[in-house]
């Protein structure tokens, strides 16, 4: 198994450009993440998806923010405009199925570390 | 409101025992899960406690208490190797869903 995949792993660009940053879940795995990393607000949940639908995007900090996932295998997070206060480690995690009943095991992938200068 | 406190920083020796302490407030608790970071790594689940009690696997073990809202995680037979940020996270049930909420995490190192 690949585990979750993300790409790019590391991302530096200038203000105001857009980011693109890339996830694919573990086959079988109907839910997933996307957490954002700082040493100052930790780990923050931005979005989840379950079955490809948004379920909750109320961590998603501004209207720049955006997510999208077509398919059960792959997932994108947008910034349009990048500020440098974007800077961080984007982490994508998925969620299996038919797993014991009040158990949720998130399987994170490697993260985007992304610097907007 | 949902916090989480740990201690953000805590050194041990090699071959000893560690405890890592988690309280917790939050509505629509469900369970408390532990999970471990290496620097520049992802973070990895280790344990979960839906039910109070002890959880045990191998060195690591995992306690809950709900009505303390408080958990720990144990780490025995220290190794170089667990110097790591071990992050408890709540599952809650809030509106139709359930999320993880991850406290600020606990630096572990782990000294010869």
């Amino acid at each position: 198994d690949a585990g979750v995949i993300q790409s790019p792993r590391h991302e530096v660009t200038e203000m105001g450009q857009e980011v693109t940053l890339r996830c694919k879940p573990i086959s079988g795995h109907n839910s997933l993440f996307w957490y954002r990393q700082t040493m100052m607000r930790g780990l923050e949940l931005l979005i989840y998806f379950n079955n490809n639908v948004p379920i909750d995007d109320s961590g998603m900090p501004e209207d720049r923010f955006s997510a999208k996932m077509p398919n059960a295998s792959f997932s994108t997070l947008k910034i349009q405009p990048s500020e440098p206060r974007d800077s961080a480690v984007y982490f994508c995690a998925s969620r299996e199925t038919g797993t014991r009943q009040g158990t949720d095991t998130q399987y994170f992938g490697p993260g985007t570390r992304l610097t907007v200068l | 409101g949902q916090s989480l406190e740990q201690p953000s920083e805590v050194t041990a020796v090699e071959g000893a025992i560690v405890q890592i302490n988690c309280t917790y407030q939050t509505s629509g608790f469900y369970g408390l899960s532990w999970y471990q970071q290496h620097d520049g790594g992802a973070p990895t689940f280790l344990s979960y406690n839906g039910l109070d009690g002890l959880e045990e696997t191998g060195r690591f073990s995992s306690f809950l208490s709900r009505s303390d809202s408080y958990g720990y995680l144990l780490l025995q037979e220290l190794q170089m190797k667990d110097s790591a940020s071990y992050f408890c996270a709540v599952r809650a049930r809030m509106d139709s869903s359930y999320k993880l909420i991850f406290g600020s995490g606990t630096r572990l190192l782990v000294r010869p």
